[in-house]
């Protein structure tokens, strides 16, 4: 199984609202990322843990609150968003932290702030 | 921050035409790889490159990586509408991936 899934599919939020992104990978992988796509532009890199421990944030304002329960599971908490943080908000994992290996996304979470 | 620019940004032929796609950047990196990500998924890897001048093979697919490393190349030999998508670079230092600024291939039939 090589499949790492996000949910929800679809999320609006209004900018008062507190809502959750999950990110599930079940391939034993200890590296899981989070990245931001705007329309037409690259991904971008926002979080990486390492054997479940932050060990990258790349100066992500702290209305983006990530998490990592288990080797498996992968949350972004958001809270108080701007209409501009409305992107594609994709989750990767790959097999060993610092080394290069294939990054495996998910689908990502569509996000609109209104 | 290490930036990785790719040419063109838009790329529309005809079907069994050839093509080559580039990927530059100033700094250099210890490997990279080429991504196709299609509407509504995430990138899927295609390649890993990590020696300097390295050249793979995937089918119709050349990669190549520079002699410096800083700048890598990706050529279609007759293009079918299955190859169109969304292709980026990837350069990995520090642990971290950097994605170039992509270049959107479309395939006309």
């Amino acid at each position: 199984d090589t499949e790492v899934t996000q949910t929800p599919k679809h999320l609006v939020m209004g900018m008062t609202n507190k809502k959750s992104l999950k990110c599930e990978q079940h391939m034993g992988h200890r590296a899981m990322y989070w990245y931001k796509q705007k329309a037409k532009k690259p991904p971008e890199l926002m979080f990486v843990y390492s054997y479940e421990k932050l060990s990258i944030n790349e100066s992500v304002p702290s209305r983006f609150s990530p998490e990592c329960p288990n080797s498996s599971l992968l949350n972004l908490h958001l809270h108080a968003l701007q209409p501009e943080d409305s992107a594609l908000y994709l989750c990767a994992s790959s097999d060993t932290p610092g080394q290069l290996y294939e990054q495996y996304f998910g689908p990502g979470t569509r996000l609109t702030v209104t | 921050t290490q930036l990785l620019e790719q040419s063109p940004q838009f790329l529309s032929i005809q079907e069994g035409e050839n093509l080559t796609v580039y990927c530059n950047s100033s700094s250099v990196f210890s490997s990279l790889q080429w991504y196709r990500q299609e509407p509504g998924e995430g990138p899927v890897l295609l390649v890993t490159v990590v020696t300097g001048g390295e050249v793979k093979k995937l089918k119709r697919l050349t990669f190549q990586f520079g002699d410096a490393r800083k700048d890598s190349s990706l050529h279609i030999t007759a293009a079918q509408p299955g190859d169109t998508g969304l292709y980026l670079c990837a350069g990995f230092e520090d642990e971290k991936l950097t994605f170039g600024t992509g270049t959107r291939l479309t395939i006309i039939p």
